[in-house]
């Protein structure tokens, strides 16, 4: 169990709907980052927040977004969906306080997005 | 260019040999991380091991190697007495930059399958 929390495991929507999904990250980790795994495209990174702002940009869509809250954890919206947006969606986090230079990005069980 | 290849999409090992799993990167930043990531058929990301670009021995944790050489820009994972539970996917990833919170390149992947 890596710590960090993901929910809901999984999900099916249909086509043009909006759906949220929902990250804690380990205790005391102030930076949360998204991935999206998908087949053809491979494990990408989305958009990272640290300690409640954007840090950094990845191969996000226009049609997503996300936001890191006062008590750390986060959310990442996904709106007019496409069936090309199904896939794992990955939060991991990293970096607490007091561990000094902490590298390792630790994964949560994902959330597997299914659009019908 | 592709920052992190890894050429093999398939390796075979038999329980209780020893495999060595390949990654080349590449960056221009002389401060970066390496990190391999196990992926089992239940989705999670489970972190395995991680290596500086100014640590100077090799990364050992457990069962786990990296053998890095850093003239040749590869950071090949090696997995000493493949156990059954070894059979998964394998992810080399890079880190640039000095920061704790830098995000994370993955390469494409290697599927391990160890037989009785």
């Amino acid at each position: 169990d890596s710590g960090v929390t993901q929910t809901p495991k999984h999900l099916i929507t249909a086509t043009g709907q909006r759906v949220t999904l929902r990250c804690s990250p380990r205790s005391g980790d102030l930076s949360v980052y998204w991935y999206q795994q998908s087949l053809d495209q491979g494990l990408q990174f989305l958009i990272q927040y640290y300690n409640g702002e954007e840090r950094a940009k990845g191969n996000i869509l226009e049609r997503f977004s996300a936001q890191q809250f006062p008590d750390l954890h986060s959310e990442l919206n996904l709106s007019s969906l496409e069936l090309g947006d199904s896939a794992l969606y990955f939060c991991a986090s990293s970096g607490g306080v007091g561990q000094g230079a902490s590298y390792e990005q630790y994964f949560g069980p994902g959330t597997r997005l299914t659009v019908t | 260019a592709q920052k992190i290849t890894q050429t093999q999409p398939g390796m075979f090992v038999q329980e209780k040999e020893a495999v060595t799993l390949d990654c080349t990167y590449d960056t221009s930043d002389p401060s970066y991380g390496l990190f391999w990531y196990k992926q089992p058929s239940s989705g999670e990301m489970i972190f395995l091991i991680y290596q500086g670009s100014y640590d100077q021995q090799n990364a050992t944790e457990g069962r786990y190697s990296l053998n890095f050489q850093k003239a040749r820009k590869s950071a090949n994972l090696v997995i000493s007495a493949s156990q059954l539970g070894d059979s998964a996917m394998y992810f080399c990833a890079m880190r640039e930059g000095s920061s704790g919170y830098s995000t994370l390149t993955f390469g494409k992947g290697t599927m391990l399958l160890v037989s009785p």
